[in-house]
Order: C-alpha cells, then sequence, then structure tokens
C-alpha cells in the first residue's frame, strides 16, 4: 500500500467556520508534511511532522494548526481563515524526513468564500 | 531560497527529447524530481543526493553536480504520458529537512502525437 488518502476531496467554507482536512498513511512513514499550492505555481511546504513531533513550521499563520494523534494520522484545522487561503492542500509522506521519496495525497481543494 | 528551473515550458513530438534544468544558490544537499499532471498529486521521479551521482528511471535519468549547484533531467524518447509540469526541490541539509526544502517554479512539458 502506497498510497496516501486525504479527505475530503473538497471542501468549501465560510470564513467564520471550522473545519478540518484530515490525511492517513499505512506505509509505515515516520515524517508528514502539509503542502499549500496554488493554480500554476508549486506547492509550498508548511509543516514537518517527524516522529509525531512538530518539526518544521514555516512561519504558517495561526489560523491553520496541525495535529499528528499518531504516526499514521495528521490533521489540519482551519478556523476563520481568509479567501487567499483558497488552494489545494496536499499531504504527503516519507520514511523519514530528509532526503527520501516523499508521497503525496490527491490533496483537498479548499474554497473560502 | 526557489531554485531556477529551465525552459519555463516545453512542447515536443513523441519521440524527442528534452533537458530541464534546476540551479541553486546555494549548496545543495539534495535535488529532487517530480512531476504533476493536471489535477493529480506529484509522483516522485527521483533524488540525488550531494555526491554527484546519476540516476536513472527507464527513459528519465538526471544528473547532479554540486559544484555547479545545478542539476538536469533528461527524458529520452518522450512519451504521451510524460506529459505534466516537472519541478525540481532543493533541500539543503540533512538534518534541517524541510528548513530550506523548496519547489522551483515548474516546467510545463506538452509531448505531442
Amino acid at each position: 500500500d502506497t498510497e496516501v488518502t486525504q479527505t475530503p476531496k473538497h471542501l468549501v467554507m465560510g470564513m467564520t467556520n471550522k473545519k478540518s482536512l484530515k490525511c492517513e498513511q499505512h506505509m509505515g512513514h515516520r515524517a508528514m508534511y502539509w503542502y499549500k499550492q496554488k493554480a500554476k505555481k508549486p506547492p509550498e511546504l508548511m509543516f514537518v511532522y517527524s516522529y509525531e513531533k512538530l518539526s518544521i513550521n514555516e512561519s504558517v499563520p495561526s489560523r491553520f494548526s496541525p495535529e499528528c494523534p499518531n504516526s499514521s494520522l495528521l490533521n489540519l484545522h482551519l478556523h476563520a481563515l481568509q479567501p487567499e487561503d483558497s488552494a489545494l492542500y496536499l499531504c504527503a509522506s516519507s520514511r523519514q524526513q530528509g532526503g527520501t521519496e516523499a508521497f503525496f495525497g490527491q490533496g483537498t481543494r479548499l474554497t473560502v468564500v | 531560497q526557489q531554485p531556477v528551473q529551465s525552459p519555463q515550458a516545453v512542447i515536443l513530438r513523441e519521440g524527442e527529447d528534452a533537458v530541464i534544468n534546476c540551479s541553486s544558490s546555494k549548496a545543495l544537499y539534495s535535488v529532487h524530481w517530480y512531476r504533476q499532471k493536471h489535477g493529480e498529486a506529484p509522483v516522485f521521479l527521483m533524488i540525488l543526493l550531494k555526491g554527484g551521482e546519476q540516476k536513472g528511471h527507464e527513459k528519465i535519468s538526471a544528473s547532479f553536480n554540486e559544484k555547479k549547484q545545478q542539476s538536469s533531467l533528461y527524458l529520452t524518447a518522450s512519451q504521451l504520458s510524460y506529459s505534466g509540469t516537472y519541478f525540481c526541490g532543493t533541500d539543503h541539509g540533512l538534518y534541517n529537512y524541510g528548513q530550506n526544502f523548496v519547489f522551483g517554479p515548474g516546467t510545463r512539458l506538452s509531448v505531442l502525437p
């Protein structure tokens, strides 16, 4: 199983809503990542978890809150987002942090209205 | 600091070859190559680690010149399935992977029959 599963696939939320994105992998990977991708742009790294601990936070606004409840799951909690946060949110995992192949999920297409 | 990719876009006929270049102004520990088709997740192609090695994957190969801080991706006898956007990602250290990990802007490759 080389899959990273993200839910939901699409999400529309208002600026006052609270929602969560979910990511799951069963490859035994110990590093998991959140990326944000705008149309026709490369993915931008947001957060890195290594062995369930937050390793990297690329100066992401606090309205995005990551959580890693266990080694297979990664959540991204969203609160009070702005329309400019609309994007494709990609989750990825790799065997370890650094120098290894990353597997990406299909992403959640988020629209903030 | 985002690596530079060239060309920005390329159109090929099936069976033709292409080279995509990636360069950085900072010393590199590794270079990662991914392909993303429209509406899909990025898919890993290969990683090149510091040491100047060259890797191959069927008709796709890559080189890494750490002195010049450059990597090139070679697509030989291109197939229709090679169409997509190619991203290089650069990483400047094993133990702080992600701290400075960033994808290049992408090269859009179109293979025509």
